[in-house]
């Protein structure tokens, strides 16, 4: 079965204070995995999709990137705007059962 | 904006009553999937439509049925409503069975008392 694990469960940061999320992940063939910020009472936003190990993609002060086992998600001098549920998420390349396996995110606060 | 839409934005029923929830898709996404969010934790799969058939399931009871309909638009029902049900569903659209980006909408909050 696949499971996600992100860690840590909550951080909090001072504005400019820079610090990596942590996704760990097992699953039978992986299609993607996905970064997802998510605002208190919103549906999740699409942030990045990693396809093998050692991409890497950047978005504004957010950083993704892949290994075989875990992805991080790297935030360089974030902002109090910043501050929201980060969700990770996986698919397997099972045909005909194309999920989304999600983590239960990390809750990051950026303190002004 | 993803252009993914749901209604009605928060709803309340009791234990026992059934309840239609809708999702209105990106234009062009044949492919939408729904998720159960409890608060707290991730979304949790319940199913995947593919123009307009179930195509893969959760580990969700029958309770939970769904519909897709040939302009972008779906439905999940959820019968014999228990507490737990209570929940944020999202619904989520891509462009094909094997695309690999799923758009969400903002989701329905269902509170059963």
């Amino acid at each position: 079965e696949d499971q996600v694990t992100q860690s840590p469960e909550a951080l909090r940061l001072q504005e400019g204070e820079s610090s990596s999320l942590n996704c760990s992940y097992t699953v039978s063939g992986l299609r993607g995995l996905f970064w997802y910020r998510q605002d208190p009472g919103k549906g999740p936003e699409f942030l990045f999709t990693l396809y093998s190990a050692g991409e890497e993609k950047e978005k504004e002060r957010l950083k993704a990137t892949l290994t075989k086992k875990e992805s991080f998600l790297h935030i360089t001098a974030p902002k109090p705007e910043d501050s929201a549920t980060y969700l990770c998420a996986v698919e397997a390349s099972n045909f005909g059962n194309e999920k989304l396996t999600f983590g239960t995110g990390t809750r990051l606060t950026i303190i002004p | 904006e993803t252009g993914v839409t749901q209604s009605p934005t928060h709803l309340i029923k009791t234990r026992g009553q059934q309840v239609t929830l809708r999702c209105s898709s990106q234009s062009g996404h044949n492919t939408v999937s729904w998720y159960q969010q409890a608060l707290g934790q991730g979304p949790q799969f319940i199913f995947q439509y593919y123009r307009e058939e179930e195509n893969g399931r959760g580990n969700f009871p029958p309770r939970f049925s769904g519909l897709q309909f040939p302009n972008y638009s779906s439905e999940l029902n959820v019968n014999a409503l228990e507490l737990d049900d209570s929940a944020l569903y999202l619904c989520a659209s891509s462009a094909d069975r094997v695309s690999y980006e799923q758009y969400f909408g903002p989701g329905t909050r269902l509170t059963v008392t």
